[in-house]
């Protein structure tokens, strides 16, 4: 069956700009989860979502970023002010359930690029 | 804060022996771990979990992980490397309540034929 996919796959941008990344997520999964990887580090917690709601957005590193998912589905990651410290690759994960046991299954992530 | 240290930036071996990428980890509570691999220019795959019960954990591509929690480790393992094995692995843990995923920095191996 079809996995976690996002678009787009990579963006560029210049520095003050808005981008908004969006995160498909595996059918029937309700739990969603967006991670930030950088060059030689593990992918970092940002924001978790159990159906509509965001449950854990403790990672959001400041108020520039926000993350939506409206009808349960389909998750839009935000960024406002875009600065180069952005720079990175966002990765989207789902998981059936939002249990600690359950597997996150990843989406291929987006490269984004602040000039 | 929990929190997860692979101590190998990079791992080397030949193709054809056994394998060994290290992983600790530090929680209060129970660990709930995680493989992952990433090869070039794909995402993250989920290997292979250890949840509760036989501390010796199997995954996919004849991949097994041992959980040891006197040394709160839980290296990833295999018994003869293939050169298609050569990627970047994630260790991870999870603990109680809602805290998220925590990841290492990975650790690259390279397996030489």
């Amino acid at each position: 069956g079809a996995g976690v996919s996002q678009t787009p796959s990579n963006k560029v941008t210049e520095k003050g700009k808005y981008v908004e990344l969006r995160c498909d997520p595996i059918s029937g999964h309700t739990a969603l989860y967006w991670y930030r990887q950088s060059l030689g580090q593990g992918p970092e917690f940002l924001i978790y979502f159990q159906g509509t709601g965001a449950a854990d957005d403790s990672g959001l590193p400041n108020d520039r970023f926000f993350a939506v998912r409206p009808e349960g589905s389909v998750s839009t990651l935000k960024i406002q002010r875009t600065e180069r410290g952005d720079s990175a690759v966002y990765l989207c994960a789902s998981s059936l359930g939002g249990s600690r046991t359950d597997t996150q299954y990843f989406g291929p992530g987006t490269r984004l690029t602040v000039l | 804060a929990q929190s997860v240290a692979q101590p190998e930036d990079q791992v080397n071996v030949a193709e054809g022996n056994p394998l060994t990428v290290k992983c600790t980890y530090s929680v209060s509570g129970n660990p709930y771990l995680f493989w992952y691999v990433q090869y070039p220019n794909r995402s993250l795959q989920f290997l292979l979990k250890y949840i509760t019960g036989d501390n010796l954990v199997k995954g996919s591509y004849g991949f097994e992980a041992e959980f040891n929690k006197s040394q709160t480790s839980f290296h990833l393992k295999k018994p003869s490397a293939l050169v298609s094995d050569s990627a970047l692995y994630f260790c991870a843990v999870r603990s109680g309540g809602n805290t998220p995923l925590v990841f290492g920095k990975g650790t690259r191996l390279s397996v030489i034929a």
